[in-house]
């Protein structure tokens, strides 16, 4: 059972290129998130889904798309890539209720050089 | 709003000593409460969880205990080895938005042998 695999695993990026991060789980999760983790600043959340076909803004939404086109994937979109994006990001699914464990890959670290 | 603080870290301890992290939180409605783990290099993985007011959570030494009246969530381990080096997050999700999980900053945590 794989769990939450991201791919790629590490990325450097030109200024204003563009890139997509690939999150696939396998657990029939219908609820899938993407962080970003920075220094001091802990998890933030950037978008999220709660099932196939729909995605919500999280608290820094900006310079990022998704897309949650099958229910066993989300992918995050960066159009124009900023320094200021460099990062380590997380994709979580959960199962639906509150109490519900969430479940993370184990990251891309992504380089805006 | 909803929102989780942590006391700052690094936290740096002997081995065998013991840990406290403290947990507060804030939110409207009845939150379950998480203690995540964050080892060098890995995503996050669930470390235990409390459901409901005067539940306990505990699991690989750790325990918390979901503390209404002050709102908190203390994580502690009476003993602690150097494999428990690692970051540790408190988290909320709540039944008014459960597709949301709010995530604390985050303590790092070093043990020396």
């Amino acid at each position: 059972n794989a769990g939450v695999t991201q791919t790629p695993k590490f990325r450097v990026l030109k200024t204003g290129q563009s890139m997509t991060l690939l999150c696939a789980q396998d657990m029939n999760h219908e609820y899938m998130y993407w962080y970003r983790q920075d220094p001091g600043m802990g998890l933030r959340l950037i978008h999220y889904s709660v099932g196939e076909g729909t995605t919500a803004k999280g608290e820094v939404p900006d310079g990022y798309n998704v897309s949650r086109l099958k229910k066993q994937n989300f992918l995050l979109g960066l159009e124009s890539a900023a320094p200021s994006q460099t990062s380590v990001y997380f994709c979580a699914s959960r199962r639906t209720g509150e109490n519900t464990e969430a479940f993370f890959g184990q990251g891309t670290r992504l380089t805006v050089v | 709003g909803n929102s989780v603080t942590q006391m700052e870290g690094p936290v740096t301890l002997s081995e065998e000593a013991f840990l406290t992290i403290n947990c507060t939180y804030t939110a409207t409605g009845y939150p379950s409460l998480f203690w995540y783990v964050q080892y060098p290099g890995e995503g996050l993985q669930l470390l235990l969880k409390a459901t409901k007011a005067d539940d306990k959570g505990s699991n690989k030494g750790f325990e918390a205990t979901y503390r209404k009246e002050t709102t908190s969530f203390h994580l502690e381990k009476g003993s602690v080895q150097v494999s428990d080096s690692a970051v540790y997050f408190c988290a909320l999700s709540l039944t008014t938005s459960y597709d949301k999980v709010i995530f604390g900053p985050g303590t790092s945590l070093s043990v020396i042998p």
